[in-house]
């Protein structure tokens, strides 16, 4: 069974990147047929897909975030990261990373404040 | 975007009584591949979200049978033959039919 794990700052600064890895274990990353992702979810509010990247090599963004994300793959380490750029207190968030959304972790959350 | 929509936002529910949740998409989610890429989750108190149901009506590994789900193109049902005070949470329904992928409101299920 796949284990993720999201690992970066708890604290980022408005203006500045915010920077997750996932770490997976259990399975390969490279694993055909499956999507690896990140969605967040605000205090109190609901979930919101971030992007995800497939084993073809396809990555795909929510359009009202796209031109401030990057989400990469290291396949060495079994991990993929995720990197917002320009973060503003409305980027606060639990942010998960998921597997095909069949699997999840545990969430990690990030404050963005001065 | 596809929007999905989810009712009741809230359901006060009985133990041992059946719960229903509604979940209605903008678009048709029949994909191209003739699937259709609708799913349920459940968030309890303090964890992450949980794959109950894929694909309209898969149940997951591990997810009791008092889960079902049905529907079909742009309105689908999540149903709890039987609550259980561990059912108390949010649930989600979620289309992966199209980017953006995209998460209904999320319906509160709470004990009476």
């Amino acid at each position: 069974q796949l284990q993720l794990q999201e690992s970066g700052p708890g604290l980022v600064k408005p203006s500045e990147t915010l920077s997750l890895t996932c770490s997976v274990s259990g399975g390969s990353i490279s694993r055909n047929n499956y999507y690896w992702g990140w969605v967040r979810q605000p205090p109190g509010k609901g979930l919101e897909w971030i992007g995800s990247f497939y084993s073809s090599g396809s990555t795909y963004y929510t359009p009202s975030l796209k031109s401030r994300v990057i989400i990469s793959v290291d396949t060495s380490k079994n991990q993929f990261s995720l990197k917002l750029n320009s973060v503003t207190a409305a980027d606060t968030a639990v942010y998960y990373c998921t597997a095909n959304i069949d699997y999840w972790g545990l969430g990690t959350l990030v404050t963005v404040s001065s | 975007d596809i929007v999905m929509t989810q009712t009741p936002l809230s359901s006060p529910v009985t133990l041992g009584q059946p719960a229903s949740i509604s979940c209605s998409s903008s678009q048709s989610l029949v994909h191209s591949d003739g699937n259709t890429y609708l799913s349920w989750l459940q968030q309890r108190p303090g964890q992450p979200p949980r794959l109950l149901i894929y694909q309209i009506s898969n149940r997951f590994s591990g997810v009791p049978d008092r889960f079902s789900g049905s529907g079909a193109g742009t309105d689908f049902t999540l149903k709890i033959s039987r609550v259980e005070a561990e059912d108390v949470g949010v649930y989600y329904c979620m289309q992966a039919t199209q980017f953006p992928h995209t998460f209904g409101q999320g319906t509160k299920v709470e004990i009476k």
